[in-house]
């Protein structure tokens, strides 16, 4: 079955320094989607940035940008000036077909 | 506006009393799942529904039944509440999704229930 690893429970970052999340997944599949969701205190799921796997070229959002490594199934998301408000529960998710995984979540800090 | 709407958002029950929670989307969405989360582990996925009267059990879908007699409608139905079963839920929903990639994959959520079973 797929899986989806987030491997740093915790992040802290400096407000308007950059920070980089990691995520990792196993899949035997070639076409998938690849998502980051921010889950602020308000419990609300929030879609950040998506990444369609036949895609070379790494999504952009403003401040949010991935780094896509297909052959090394690895899945970070950087956030550049980071903002208060950034501060969240970030998820990496995995979707092929109608199977959706999520990793375990990383708590961003921000701080003033 | 397009959402996905979930009824109640907080719950507080006993164990043993069977709970209906609803969840709904004007989206027009093919695709309907519901997702418990957990401290330390994530959204897993509890059941999902690729269109009215087709639905499929996910990673854990023990202790919980659902419906899909309509297509904006997705209730998740506890019959004998456990425990174990407190947690936070999201009913979420997207257009049905291809492999082949090209089509929007993004799953719209509800704003959560928050149960707690005593």
């Amino acid at each position: 079955a797929q899986t989806v690893t987030q491997s740093q429970p915790e992040m802290s970052v400096q407000e308007a320094e950059t920070v980089t999340l990691s995520c990792t997944y196993d899949t035997s599949e070639s076409d998938y989607y690849l998502f980051w969701y921010k889950q602020p205190p308000s419990r609300q799921m929030i879609l950040v940035i998506r990444q369609e796997a036949y895609k070379q070229q790494n999504a952009t959002e403003n401040r949010f940008s991935v780094n896509f490594q297909k052959a090394a199934k690895s899945f970070s998301l950087k956030i550049s000036d980071s903002q208060l408000g950034d501060a969240a529960m970030y998820f990496c998710a995995y979707r092929w077909n109608n199977d959706m995984r999520f990793g375990a979540g990383t708590r961003l800090t921000v701080k003033p | 506006e397009a959402q996905v709407t979930q009824n109640p958002r907080y719950l507080i029950t006993v164990t043993g009393k069977k709970l209906t929670v609803t969840c709904s989307q004007n989206m027009n969405h093919e695709y309907m799942s519901w997702y418990r989360q957990d401290p330390g582990l994530g959204l897993r996925q509890i059941y999902y529904s690729m269109n009215v009267e087709v639905t499929d059990k996910g990673d854990v879908p023990e202790g919980y039944k659902v419906s899909r007699k309509e297509k904006r409608n997705f209730p998740l139905i506890l019959e004998s509440p456990s425990p174990n079963q407190t947690s936070l839920y999201f009913c979420a929903s997207s257009q049905l999704a291809l492999s082949t990639g090209g089509l929007y994959n993004e799953q719209f959520f509800g704003p959560g229930t928050r149960l707690t079973v005593l």
